[in-house]
């Protein structure tokens, strides 16, 4: 069966500072993969999606950045963190049933202070 | 991008009420999802419909994909308290894909 994880669950990053959070899936081979951001309370924000190694397209122009260096690994960076920064990061993958039916993973809470 | 508009934003109900809530959008659509995120968690897939019409059902939760394509309902029977969570919609169509403003339903024992 397929298995995405995320780390580190929690992060709590000083103004200024970079960032890199992974996301891997297990399980399946060639997936979509995808980065949202979640603020509190609100809706999901698509960020970055990606259809193959070293794919990338970004939805909202931003201080942040993603690489696929895998298949199924997808990192999302950013070289100097901003306040508006913080939220809730996940990391979904799709498969072979079409784009639409996507699997999360369980998050990282960022806090940037 | 485009958002689907969901409504109502909250709901607060009694166990064991039934609910409804529902999804539009100015476009069509030829897919509709309805995903469930549970509070610190992600979002969990929880009916998919594909055709203009359809009505599916997974458990106590039914979904129907409208017949015009620019909207769809999902209705939870019998609520429970693990029923908490925020709902999200979610359309797709040819390259494009778009989730819901989100529902958060509280219910009360």
């Amino acid at each position: 069966s397929q298995t995405i994880h995320q780390w580190p669950a929690t992060l709590v990053q000083p103004v200024g500072s970079p960032l890199s959070l992974e996301c891997t899936v297990e399980g399946t081979s060639n997936p979509n993969l995808y980065w949202y951001r979640q603020a509190a309370g609100r809706g999901l924000q698509l960020l970055f999606y990606s259809v193959g190694i070293g794919q990338i397209s970004s939805e909202v122009p931003q201080n942040l950045s993603a690489s696929r260096p895998q298949d199924r690994q997808f990192i999302l960076s950013s070289k100097k963190l901003l306040l508006s920064d913080s939220g809730f990061y996940l990391c979904a993958w799709a498969g072979t049933r079409g784009f639409a039916e996507q699997f999360f993973g369980p998050g990282t809470r960022l806090t940037v202070l | 991008g485009q958002q689907l508009n969901q409504s109502p934003q909250s709901m607060f109900i009694q166990e064991g009420e039934d609910v409804s809530m529902n999804c539009t959008s100015s476009s069509i659509f030829n897919t509709w999802l309805w995903y469930k995120q549970d509070p610190g968690e992600g979002p969990v897939l929880l009916i998919a419909l594909y055709k203009a019409g359809e009505l599916t059902s997974n458990g106590r939760l039914t979904a129907q994909f409208g017949i015009t394509r620019k909207d769809s309902f999902l209705n939870i029977s019998a609520s429970i308290p693990s029923d908490v969570g925020i709902y999200f919609c979610a359309g797709q169509f040819g390259n494009q894909f778009y989730f819901g403003t989100g529902t958060s339903l509280t219910v009360i024992p």
